[in-house]
């Protein structure tokens, strides 16, 4: 199947600083990326829809401006996690819709965030 | 999107079938059911789907109730790597942009036992 991988797969920051989590297809190309995040111990909730060439949308309750998504080709979308606070730390996990595939969504491994 | 019930957690023994139940009450006409699963530390893949028929794959068995209300999720043998958390969800297949946007519910936590 399809291949999502995501860089880093884990990261520890200091709080108020930017951290860069990237997507990418590595044999498809996704027209289409999604962002969710996950807390301990809890479901995945999606943060965002990231079109290529297009301004993400981003689902109530999260900020655009402190999750800067880019998706500025067809196999890389970028999350940029601005002045991370100890509460942004969270497992954050990516998707792609391959447009030739029909029954499923690919994810990515995923990125653990850790704020001190 | 219509709501899915699933057990908050499940056990078994290795090399025993595992049936995992959902609930999809007011699934609609258009609704495909989608089972996903979590192993520890890792994003979501894929398990397998289905619409009305039962349907069989490498990984498992999905059986849907003749009104489409429940389906149960067949391992048949299940091994120690088949430990994780099992997601159903209802998508609808319309297509679109929202398409590949998956509304994750609490899931089942499966534990196997050796």
């Amino acid at each position: 199947g399809a291949v999502v991988s995501q860089h880093p797969s884990r990261v520890i920051c200091k709080s108020g600083t930017s951290v860069k989590i990237e997507c990418r297809s590595l044999d498809f190309q996704a027209t289409t990326m999604f962002w969710y995040r996950q807390f301990p111990k809890q479901s995945l909730m999606l943060m965002a829809t990231s079109n290529e060439g297009s301004k993400a949308t981003y689902e109530q309750g999260v900020e655009k401006d402190k999750f800067l998504i880019n998706h500025a080709s067809l196999t890389l979308s970028t999350l940029t996690v601005t002045s991370a606070h100890p509460e942004d730390s969270s497992f954050y996990i990516c998707s792609a819709r391959d447009v030739g595939v029909d029954t499923e969504a690919f994810f990515g491994q995923g990125t653990r965030l850790t704020v001190v | 999107d219509a709501k899915t019930t699933q057990p908050n957690s499940m056990e078994s023994n290795e090399e025993e079938p595992v049936h995992l139940p959902c609930n999809h009450s007011t699934i609609s006409g258009t609704d495909y059911i989608h089972w996903y699963r979590q192993l520890p530390s890792q994003g979501p893949e894929y398990v397998i789907h289905g619409l009305t028929s039962n349907v069989n794959n490498r990984m498992a068995s999905l059986a849907i109730a003749e009104d489409r209300k429940s389906s149960t999720l067949i391992l048949h043998r299940a091994t120690l790597r088949d430990a994780a958390v099992y997601y159903c969800i209802l998508r609808d297949l319309a297509g679109g942009t929202s398409y590949g946007k998956l509304t994750f519910g609490q899931g089942t936590i499966l534990t196997v036992h050796p």
